[in-house]
């Protein structure tokens, strides 16, 4: 199983870019790169998903290095809402079976 | 999009009870699905996968004849927890998929308290 590591919490203020960063050094050349969002007592919402390089929509982005032993999600400007369970998947493109939910990183947002 | 409902959202049971979770795909077919525990403050421990007209695959560790998982059609799937113990008190999430190589979709999750 494709193991994730994530920092286990970061703070931030309103208005500034958040980057989080994944660490997975075991991802096989199929894996895919799942990041999710959950806030209490809801199920995890899908950000982002990319394989290699850089995605973009209209929440986030997606770094991905060369090696893709690595993965940075970026959330431009973000507010008190954004505060909130964030989680790194690695395997198909389903996120699940091949892969295991980490830690996740819990992100507070400040005003 | 890609909605994915559960019922009910809240269920409070006396301990040997059976509870029954639904799951099911609002917009469009799910040819997997999966079913999540997690507990306070902790991370979603993936409980078994489902795929429509076959049998759960259960994680290791996950009792199959405790946690009954039907998938009948490609828009619903159940959980029924059997004999339901204190211990068995948590947050229920189910996702599903258009198929294994696809995206999930979670659920808002079921949160079951056991007395």
């Amino acid at each position: 199983l494709a193991k994730t590591t994530q920092p286990i919490s970061m703070d931030s203020y309103e208005g500034q870019e958040v980057n989080i960063t994944c660490s997975h050094n075991n991802i096989a050349t199929n894996d895919y790169i799942t990041w999710y969002q959950q806030f209490p007592s809801q199920g995890p919402r899908f950000i982002i998903q990319g394989y290699k390089t850089k995605v973009t929509n209209e929440v986030a982005s997606l770094f991905i290095p060369a090696d893709r032993k690595s993965s940075t999600l970026s959330l431009p400007r973000v507010s008190l809402s954004d505060t909130a369970v964030y989680y790194c998947l690695v395997g198909d493109h389903s996120g699940a079976g091949k892969s295991t939910f980490g830690d996740g990183t819990t992100l507070t947002v400040k005003p | 999009g890609a909605v994915v409902s559960q019922h009910p959202s809240r269920v409070i049971c006396k301990s040997g009870t059976s509870v029954k979770i639904e799951c099911r795909s609002l917009d469009f077919q799910a040819t997997t699905m999966f079913w999540y525990r997690q507990f306070p403050k902790q991370s979603l421990m993936l409980m078994a996968t489902s795929n429509e007209g076959s049998k759960a695959t259960y994680e290791q560790g996950v009792e199959k004849d405790k946690f009954l998982i039907n998938h009948a059609s490609l828009t619903l799937s159940t959980l029924t927890v059997t004999s339901a113990h204190p211990e068995d008190s948590s947050f229920y999430i189910c996702s599903a998929s258009p198929g294994l190589q696809e995206t999930q979709y979670f659920g808002p999750g079921t949160r079951l308290l056991v007395l």
